[in-house]
């Protein structure tokens, strides 16, 4: 059974730092493509950024790129976001998808973000 | 201000039939797949359809999608009151950002 559980969520002043984890399950992790997709409160899906499998090709979303870095370790079937110079508008839900099929076919129940002073 | 754009809400009675527009852009829907995926409020979302009309394993044949141009639908037969969530549709832009539409409310009356 694939499972994703995220981690790391919480509390976080503006210009903080966190960093997220996704553990992975039920599935060849290497070899498959990550995603990390966010929901403000009351908002719609937002995508993060992407990891691909085996060459580690990263994406990322505008509104984060120079300030989130996405990466993975695939011994310990993990996923990591770590995520620098937060803002308010970084306050979020986030999930990590794995992305076989489509933008992701499995998802996580997501970790909270909060961005607050 | 989504890339993609959906309606905001559709309605329908129990039973009946309802579609859900996604419109994009030739960087987008127009030279990529699009998915769906519908999220019941509290929950983490769910693919419904990818590769623009292809169904995951356990999804009813009530679900169906379809693409023309830079344009998708979703659409939905014999609706249930378990249908009721928000929709969203999915897919890569030629500047290498996944994007998703603001998503469609749907109500079964």
């Amino acid at each position: 059974e694939v499972q994703l559980v995220e981690s790391g969520g919480g509390l976080v002043k503006p210009g903080g730092s966190l960093r997220l984890s996704c553990a992975a399950s039920g599935f060849t992790f290497s070899a498959s493509s990550m995603n990390w997709v966010r929901q403000a409160p009351g908002k719609g899906l937002e995508w993060v950024s992407s990891i691909t499998g085996t060459v580690n090709y990263k994406y990322y979303a505008d509104s984060v790129k120079g300030r989130f870095t996405i990466s993975r370790d695939n011994a310990n079937n993990s996923l990591y976001l770590q995520m620098n110079s937060l803002r308010v508008e970084d306050t979020a839900l986030y999930y990590c998808a794995r992305q076989r099929y489509g933008l992701g076919d499995f998802w996580g129940q997501g970790t909270p973000v909060t961005v607050s002073s | 201000q989504s890339v993609l754009t959906q309606p905001p809400s559709v309605s329908a009675a129990p039973g009946q039939k309802v579609t859900i527009s996604c419109s994009g852009s030739s960087s987008n829907i127009g030279i990529n797949y699009v998915s769906w995926y519908q999220q019941v409020p509290g929950t983490a979302p769910k693919l419904l359809i990818y590769d623009n009309n292809k169904r995951p394993s356990g999804i009813p044949d009530r679900f169906s999608g379809s693409k023309s141009g830079t344009s998708a639908t979703l659409g939905i037969t014999g609706l249930q009151t378990g249908d009721e969530a928000d929709y969203y549709c999915g897919t890569w832009d030629s500047s290498l950002s996944a994007v998703f539409g603001g998503g469609t409310k749907l109500t079964v009356l």
